[in-house]
């Protein structure tokens, strides 16, 4: 079992639909970060979440320590929100990042 | 500069040469990692510097790789005798403080070819 756990893998959507990517990890952690990774292009930092609830723009991220659960929305979706969006816990004991196997989103306009 | 900056941006290298990747980070950012994304893979944790020193090198994959940072700054990944399966996209990441102290700021990544 992985110990960083994404679903879904391929997601595919019309524009304007509420999207959720979810983010289950194992590990003991000292944060959890959702990246974003455009075709052929660089990665960008979303969120970076210990606790909580964060929200920019059209995207939130939630996480809850107990259940070691994260969640990605993202309201009112468009085609440029297409991407591969990446889940990834920062170890606690060593602080190495482990990251999720990506969820490749679609928007369909 | 205002973000991380990798370079080269693409190195093509003969199999057994030696090859060095430099990250220079967000000015002030004591933590920087390197990563390395293969071919259709996900992202692979290579090693990581708090300032100058390198807490953890069980990600780099082979005795071959070595990293170094002086001055808390500029960082070099240095690969010899390449090997084929070295070819990847080398990503560098730089942050305030390891943990939850900062968020993560990416490089564009430098792509390494081994023929």
């Amino acid at each position: 079992k992985n110990e960083v756990e994404q679903s879904p893998q391929n997601l595919t959507a019309q524009e304007g639909e509420f999207i959720t990517i979810n983010c289950s990890y194992s590990v003991g952690i000292s944060a959890l970060h959702w990246l974003q990774q455009h075709p052929g292009g660089g990665i960008v930092s979303l969120f970076m979440l210990s606790s909580g609830k964060k929200k920019h723009g059209r995207l939130i991220a939630t996480i809850n320590i107990q259940e070691k659960h994260s969640s990605l929305h993202i309201t009112a979706s468009h085609p440029r929100d297409s991407a591969v969006y990446i889940c990834a816990a920062m170890r606690h004991s060593n602080y190495q990042l482990i990251w999720g196997a990506g969820t490749k989103l679609i928007i369909k306009p | 500069g205002a973000g991380v900056s990798q370079s080269p941006s693409n190195k093509v290298t003969e199999k057994g040469k030696d090859v060095e990747l430099r990250c220079d980070p967000i000015s002030g950012h004591t933590a920087l990692y390197w990563y390395r994304q293969s071919l259709g893979q996900g992202l692979e944790f290579l090693i990581y510097f708090q300032g100058n020193s390198a807490p953890d090198k069980s990600g780099l994959p082979s005795d071959r790789f070595s990293a170094e940072r002086t001055g808390g700054s500029v960082s070099t990944l240095t690969i010899q005798r390449t090997q084929q399966e070295d070819s990847a996209v080398y990503l560098c990441a730089s942050s305030q403080g390891v943990g939850n102290t900062g968020e993560l700021f990416f490089g564009e990544g430098s792509r390494l070819t081994v023929l």
